[in-house]
């Protein structure tokens, strides 16, 4: 099995551009997360989905951050405009869901810098 | 909500010794699972040890147990005969039991093992 696969896995963009990460989980798991890690704030979920429906989007800072699952093995992560303190690193990582969830696999997550 | 506080940010010890990381956490529920996570300098998020809240005996990886003391929600990591390559950030975690629910993560725990 390839893991929970992220792409790219470094991004450098400028204050406003639009930036998209994409996460590819294990096949056959079917709960899928976005996490935020900072020095500051640590490891933040910002979203999760089940069975490609978003469960919980407390996490999501604003309006400017958006997520999709479109289908079981493929999500976004999608910031539009980007800002400077959005400048962390991103991961993605996926369970086979239910009583399951309490094994999470991560993928290697995406740098994000923003200028 | 439930919250993980992880009230060291660093810690530096000498090889072979032994090391205890700190955690505590804040819930109304009484099923939970309670877990570390290692991240080395690779950024792989690993899943060192799980501890089911219903279980009084304390769990044990190898090297690696914990010390879960529920009535005061405290549940530290102790790592014995520490190793070079036991430096990494490490992550206390929070999941509730018996729903298809998320992890909750601390700020991490920055460990250098120093030759």
């Amino acid at each position: 099995d390839a893991g929970v696969i992220q792409s790219p896995r470094h991004e450098v963009t400028e204050m406003g551009q639009e930036v998209t990460l994409r996460c590819k989980p294990i096949s056959g798991h079917n709960s899928l997360f976005w996490y935020r890690q900072t020095m500051m704030r640590g490891l933040e979920l910002l979203i999760y989905f089940n069975n490609n429906v978003p469960i919980d989007d407390s996490g999501m800072p604003e309006d400017r951050f958006s997520a999709k699952m479109p289908n079981a093995s493929f999500s976004t992560l999608k910031i539009q405009p980007s800002e400077p303190r959005d400048s962390a690193v991103y991961f993605c990582a996926s369970s086979r869901g239910g009583l399951a969830n309490e094994k999470l696999f991560f993928g290697s997550g995406t740098q994000l810098s923003v200028l | 909500a439930q919250t993980v506080t992880q009230s060291q940010p660093e810690m530096s010890v000498q090889e072979a010794e032994t090391v205890t990381l700190s955690c505590t956490y804040d819930t109304s529920e009484s099923n939970y699972y309670l877990f570390w996570y290692k991240q080395p300098p690779s950024r792989q998020m690993i899943l060192v040890i799980r501890q089911e809240a219903y279980k009084q005996q304390n769990a044990t990886e190898n090297r690696f147990s914990v010390n879960f003391q529920k009535a005061a929600k405290s549940f530290s990591l102790k790592i014995s005969d520490s190793q070079l390559g036991d430096t990494a950030m490490y992550f206390c975690a929070f999941m509730r039991m018996n729903r298809d629910d998320k992890i909750i993560f601390g700020k991490g725990t920055r460990l250098h093992i120093l030759p």
